[in-house]
């Protein structure tokens, strides 16, 4: 088992680019999760996903779009990158919501 | 709501020594509590966990932490660090019946010959 993959690793935008975040798990977990690492501020959540059709705001929604493609996929959209958004972003899933969450191995955006 | 502070946002420590990282935790509803490490360039992997029973609960690769109701707090310890613990650790909390996982800022071990 891969556990959660995340597609790409690194990627560079200017401002102004879109581009979506890949998060793949196999594990046949029901919930996902994206999270985003700032130097000092620990992980804050931004989008949460319980299960296959729903998806809700986390603490830092603003400047994101998310689609849960199916029960394994859960993508994170950038629709007009800003400097703010440079960051490593992660992709977690659990069994069910209370349940513990597993990471993948996140992705460096850096936004010029 | 629930908050996590990590006391040490940077832990030097030579090898075979002890380490102590710090975490306490506020919340008005019980929780659950995890620790996680995350080597350098790489993702967050779950270290240990108190979800209910023996306050005290251990990983696999030595460290170990206590649950301690009335001080708020689980910190993580471990009697002899190698090399290979060098990383960063996220304390974290969630309520028993809530999706929300909230981190402390991070404490980031560096062991020394």
């Amino acid at each position: 088992n891969a556990g959660v993959t995340q597609t790409p690793k690194f990627q560079v935008l200017k401002t102004g680019q879109s581009m979506t975040l890949q998060c793949a798990q196999d594990m046949n977990h029901n919930s996902m999760y994206w999270y985003r690492q700032d130097p000092g501020m620990g992980l804050r959540l931004i989008y949460y996903s319980a299960s296959e059709g729903t998806t809700d705001k986390g603490e830092v929604p603003n400047g994101y779009n998310v689609s849960r493609l199916n029960k394994r996929e859960f993508s994170l959209r950038l629709e007009s990158a800003a400097p703010s958004q440079t960051s490593v972003y992660f992709c977690a899933s659990s069994l069910t919501s209370v349940e513990t969450q597993y990471f993948g191995p996140g992705t460096r955006l850096l936004v010029l | 709501a629930q908050s996590v502070t990590q006391l040490d946002s940077q832990v030097p420590v030579f090898e075979e020594a002890p380490v102590e990282l710090r975490c306490n935790y506020s919340s008005s509803v019980s929780v659950y509590l995890f620790w996680y490490v995350q080597y350098p360039n790489q993702g967050l992997q779950l270290l240990l966990k108190y979800l209910s029973g023996s306050t005290l609960v251990e990983s696999i690769n030595g460290f170990e932490a206590e649950f301690n109701k009335s001080q708020t707090s689980f910190h993580l310890r471990k009697p002899s660090v190698h090399i290979s613990d060098t990383a960063e650790y996220f304390c974290a909390v969630r309520s028993r019946n809530d999706y929300k996982l909230s981190f402390g800022a991070g404490t980031t071990v560096t062991v020394r010959a």
